[in-house]
């Protein structure tokens, strides 16, 4: 059974940083790109940022690039969203979802249960 | 505002068969075929239903159906169950290696 736990979340203030994980088990995680996903009430879902299988290709979204990097480590099934420059847009539920390919399809086969951000002072 | 227009609401009774539109533009659904679609019930993380316009993933049920006419995108469900009562979201490849998803539309089975 597929299973994505993210960790990291919490309250932080604008400006500031955090770094999110996602460990995957019940696949080969190095077979897959792996992508971020957020949502909030007032905007729904918006796709964040993607990367490859093999961590060699990596893609924003135009209104975190600059501020957001992605990255994994097949040696740990995990991957991670590190955070920085937050601003109060970004509180958002942060869901790590499964791509169906080992390259960017944009396709979200299996989905983690989300990490709860707020940007707050 | 989002990128791709979704209806905000639909409604059907059981047994009936309902179809939610996508809309997008030349730079997304007009242009491409990779289009999906997500279910998502409340408090629970979106489930993939269709992808690749009109494919289903193992265990998704032949009652829900995809199409795409030039930039509007639709799903179907036939044969409306309760247990279809939930959030449903297309989404689309966009030009410069992006994924944009509709606004969502609200299924209520009445």
């Amino acid at each position: 059974e597929v299973q994505l736990l993210e960790s990291g979340g919490g309250l932080v203030q604008p400006g500031g940083s955090l770094r999110l994980s996602c460990v995957a088990s019940g696949f080969t995680f190095s077979n897959y790109a792996m992508n971020w996903v957020r949502q909030t009430p007032g905007k729904g879902l918006e796709w964040v940022s993607g990367i490859s299988g093999g961590g060699d290709d990596t893609y924003h979204a135009d209104f975190v690039r600059g501020r957001f990097t992605i990255s994994r480590d097949n040696s740990k099934n995990t991957l991670y969203l590190q955070m920085n420059s937050l601003r109060a847009e970004d509180t958002a539920v942060y869901f790590c979802a499964e791509d169906l390919s080992i390259g960017l399809t944009g396709y979200f086969h299996n989905w983690g249960q989300g990490a709860l951000v707020t940007v707050s002072s | 505002q989002s990128a791709l227009t979704q209806p905000a609401s639909v409604s059907g009774s059981p047994g009936q068969s309902i179809t939610i539109s996508c809309t997008g533009t030349n730079s997304d659904i007009g242009i491409y075929h990779y289009v999906s679609w997500y279910q998502q019930h409340p408090g629970k993380a979106p489930k993939l239903m269709i992808y690749d316009v009109t494919y289903r993933p193992s265990g998704v049920s032949n009652r829900f159906s995809g199409s795409k006419s030039d930039n509007t995108a639709s799903l179907t469900i036939s044969g409306l169950q309760v247990e279809d009562e939930a959030d449903y979201y297309c989404a689309s490849y966009r030009r410069s290696t992006t994924v944009v998803f509709g606004g969502g539309t609200k299924l209520t089975v009445l």
